[in-house]
């Protein structure tokens, strides 16, 4: 099937850094999403982002759908220590099948 | 409150046994779907349906089978014949539009015996 790839896989920040992530594909989306996932719960949508080269924040996140509607990044200023969890990117196609990438660790050090 | 209800939260099999994991939604939600969710990777798609009485293989439905009989409901069922059923399942739930995104249940973790 359809591969993702997000890095970096893990990260481990001091609280009050900034974090980058970003999500790369062979092929194109017409949404990208980024979710946050919790230990043993679901994933919480965070930001969608609907049309190429779209900037969106959410709080202290900032999300952009990159130009080629291959790739997308995820900001997250000033980390505090609740922003720890897994983030995942995801691209869906118009009918609503999506493609996860393999999810990036946070890890924040207060 | 409006939302996904996954049970039950962790549930055991025991060899050659088949289980039910249950999804429900009230949130009038046309389409639903159903990840596996292994360590360290990301969520793979096992059934989506886009509509009552209709549903699609995904990505690793091998062992897997699902019915949607309801609007709300959309059970999945881990057969005898999925060897590595130990897993965390996900459902989703998606609303009409052309880009609205997934929404996600709370999960189930699934064990061997």
């Amino acid at each position: 099937g359809q591969q993702l790839n997000q890095s970096p896989q893990s990260m481990f920040i001091q609280e009050g850094e900034d974090v980058s992530m970003n999500c790369t594909s062979s092929s194109i989306f017409n949404t990208w999403l980024w979710y946050k996932q919790d230990p043993g719960e679901g994933p919480v949508l965070l930001i969608a982002l609907y049309k190429a080269g779209e900037l969106t924040s959410n709080g202290r996140l900032t999300a952009q759908f990159g130009i080629t509607r291959k790739d997308s990044f995820l900001n997250i200023s000033a980390s505090i220590p609740s922003d720890v969890g897994i983030y995942f990117c995801a691209g869906q196609y118009s009918y609503g099948k999506l493609t996860f990438g393999q999810g990036t660790i946070l890890t924040v050090h207060p | 409150d409006g939302g996904i209800t996954q049970s039950p939260k962790y549930l055991f099999r025991k060899e050659g046994q088949n289980v039910t994991l249950s999804c429900e939604q009230n949130l009038n939600h046309d389409a639903m779907y159903w990840y596996r969710q292994d360590p360290g990777q990301g969520l793979r798609l096992i059934y989506y349906s886009q509509i009552v009485n209709d549903f699609q293989k995904g990505d690793i439905a091998e062992g897997y089978s699902v019915s949607r009989e309801k609007k709300e409901s959309f059970p999945l069922t881990v057969t005898s014949a999925q060897k590595n059923p130990t897993a965390f399942y996900l459902c989703a739930s998606r609303g009409q539009g052309v880009n609205q995104p997934q929404h996600f249940g709370d999960g189930t973790r699934l064990s061997i015996l």
